[in-house]
C-alpha cells in the first residue's frame, strides 16, 4: 500500500526566512512519481513539481527546491526567502509509475503562514 | 489556455436529497479523476475516467455514489440520498500526458454540504 506522510501540521514563519516542507513516503514499487502541490486559500490545487523515483537530482526552481532522498523515503520542499503570498496548504502525493490508472495518494497537507 | 472547471463551486443540499456535480476537463484531456477532500485533509481518489469508461471506480465510498463521462469529455459525479458525511469539497482533475510529462491538473472544486 502505498502512503505519505507529512509531519508537520502547520508551520508559521516570518516573511524572509526559509522554510522546509517534509514529505516521508511508502511504496512497495521500485518506480513511481512523487509530486508537490500548493493549495492556496482559494481552494484550487496547483501543481508545482513531478519527480521520478530512478531521478533523484534535486531540483531549483526560483525560490523553491526539492531534495528527494530515496535512502530515507523523503522528498522534501523548501522555500527560500518566503512571502507572504506563500501562505498556502501545501500537499505531497505518490502515484504509482505503471500505465494506465495512476491515482495520486496525498499526505494531509502541511498549512504554512508567512507573516509581514 | 482554460483550465479544468467545476459547476456549481458550491452546493448547500438537505440530507437525502440527490445532487449531481459537474466536471469540465482541459480540452484534450483523455484521463479524468475525481477526487473528495475533506476538512483538514488531503484530497482521497474515488473514481478514474480513461475515455467514456470508468477505468477505476475503487474508490467510491458506497452505492450512493457514481460517475459518468458519455462522451468522454464532461464529467457529472452523482451522489443519491446524501449524508451528512459526504459533505466536503469534490475536486475534478484531467491528466495530461505527452513522453515523460504525466500530470493531473486539478479544477477549483465544488464545497457540498448536506444540512
Amino acid at each position: 500500500a502505498q502512503k505519505v506522510t507529512q509531519a508537520q501540521t502547520e508551520i508559521s514563519v516570518v516573511e524572509k526566512e526559509d522554510v522546509t516542507l517534509d514529505c516521508v513516503y511508502e511504496t512497495r514499487d521500485t518506480t513511481y512519481y512523487l509530486f508537490w502541490y500548493k493549495q492556496p486559500p482559494s481552494g484550487e490545487l496547483v501543481f508545482l513539481i513531478r519527480r521520478n523515483s530512478f531521478d533523484e537530482q534535486n531540483e531549483i526552481s526560483g525560490r523553491y527546491s526539492w531534495n528527494f532522498q530515496k535512502s530515507t523515503s523523503s522528498f522534501n520542499f523548501t522555500i527560500t526567502a518566503s512571502q507572504v503570498v506563500d501562505s498556502a496548504v501545501y500537499f505531497c502525493a505518490l502515484s504509482e509509475a505503471r500505465s494506465g490508472n495512476t491515482p495520486l495518494v496525498f499526505g494531509k497537507g502541511t498549512r504554512l503562514s508567512v507573516i509581514a | 489556455g482554460a483550465g479544468v472547471s467545476q459547476t456549481p463551486s458550491n452546493k448547500v443540499t438537505e440530507k437525502g436529497k440527490y445532487v449531481e456535480l459537474r466536471c469540465d476537463p482541459i480540452s484534450g484531456h483523455t484521463a479524468l479523476y475525481w477526487y473528495r477532500q475533506s476538512l483538514g485533509q488531503g484530497p482521497e481518489f474515488l473514481i478514474y475516467f480513461q475515455g467514456t469508461g470508468a477505468a477505476d471506480d475503487s474508490g467510491l465510498p458506497n452505492d450512493r455514489f457514481f460517475a459518468v463521462r458519455p462522451e468522454g469529455s464532461v464529467s457529472t459525479l452523482k451522489i443519491q440520498r446524501t449524508e451528512r458525511g459526504d459533505s466536503a469539497v469534490y475536486l475534478c482533475a484531467s491528466r495530461w500526458t505527452s513522453g515523460s510529462v504525466d500530470t493531473q491538473y486539478f479544477g477549483p472544486g465544488t464545497r457540498l454540504t448536506v444540512l
